[in-house]
């Protein structure tokens, strides 16, 4: 069965410091992954994508993701963490071919400490 | 830009009542989503739909209903509402082929509270 993991439920940063938000995936053939950011009492946000190609992914609000085939895993990572990034993160992939299902990740909260 | 627009944003339900959550877009995706939300799970797909006059069924689909007369249009609707449908529902669109790569556009949500 096709699946992606979060394993990190709450991730805890210092403002200025790099952060990492960890994903990994199960699925059968090239993986289409993603990532979104819910703001409270928003919807999802679109953040970035990976589909083929190079291996690091840039994305909105200066966050990038890093594809890694042989560790099936697809972290989202910012070099220098705000404040204002503080949010809920999902991961998610594409459930197989001929469908544009999602199958989402559990979440991870990100607080970004001043 | 309204993007996904979704009414209403808050409901009380009691048990055994019924309502349709409006879903509407205009963005003139084909692809519609409805999806809820419960803490610590992530998000379940309920129902979706790849274009007007066409639906299917996702992981979470009993004690919904969904319907799509228009492109712009994917209401929700739940029959008999029971205390596990108390979640935060979401709509989603987005243009889909079958094998897209395109994202999902999401509303706000509509919180539900089923007593």
């Amino acid at each position: 069965a096709q699946s992606v993991a979060q394993p990190e439920d709450q991730v805890n940063v210092a403002e200025g410091n790099p952060l990492t938000v960890k994903c990994t995936y199960s699925v059968s053939g090239n993986p289409y992954l993603f990532w979104y950011v819910q703001y409270p009492n928003r919807g999802l946000q679109f953040l970035l994508k990976y589909i083929t190609g190079d291996n690091l992914v840039k994305g909105s609000y200066g966050f990038e993701a890093e594809f890694n085939k042989s560790q099936t895993s697809f972290h989202l990572k910012k070099p220098s963490a705000l404040v204002s990034d503080s949010a809920l993160y999902f991961c998610a992939v594409r459930v197989r071919l001929n469908t544009d299902k999602l199958i989402f990740g559990t979440g991870t909260r990100l607080q970004v400490f001043p | 830009n309204a993007g996904v627009t979704q009414t209403p944003k808050f409901r009380i339900l009691k048990i055994g009542q019924s309502m349709t959550l409006q879903c509407t877009q205009d963005m003139n995706h084909n692809y519609m989503y409805w999806y809820r939300q419960d803490p610590g799970m992530g998000l379940k797909l309920i129902y979706y739909s790849v274009g007007a006059g066409i639906t299917d069924k996702g992981e979470v689909p009993n004690g919904y209903n969904v319907s799509r007369s228009t492109t712009e249009d994917f209401p929700l609707r739940l029959e008999l509402a029971a205390p596990s449908q108390t979640s935060v529902y979401f709509c989603a669109s987005s243009y889909g082929t079958g094998n897209s790569n395109q994202p999902q556009h999401f509303g706000d949500g509509t919180r539900l509270s089923i007593l």
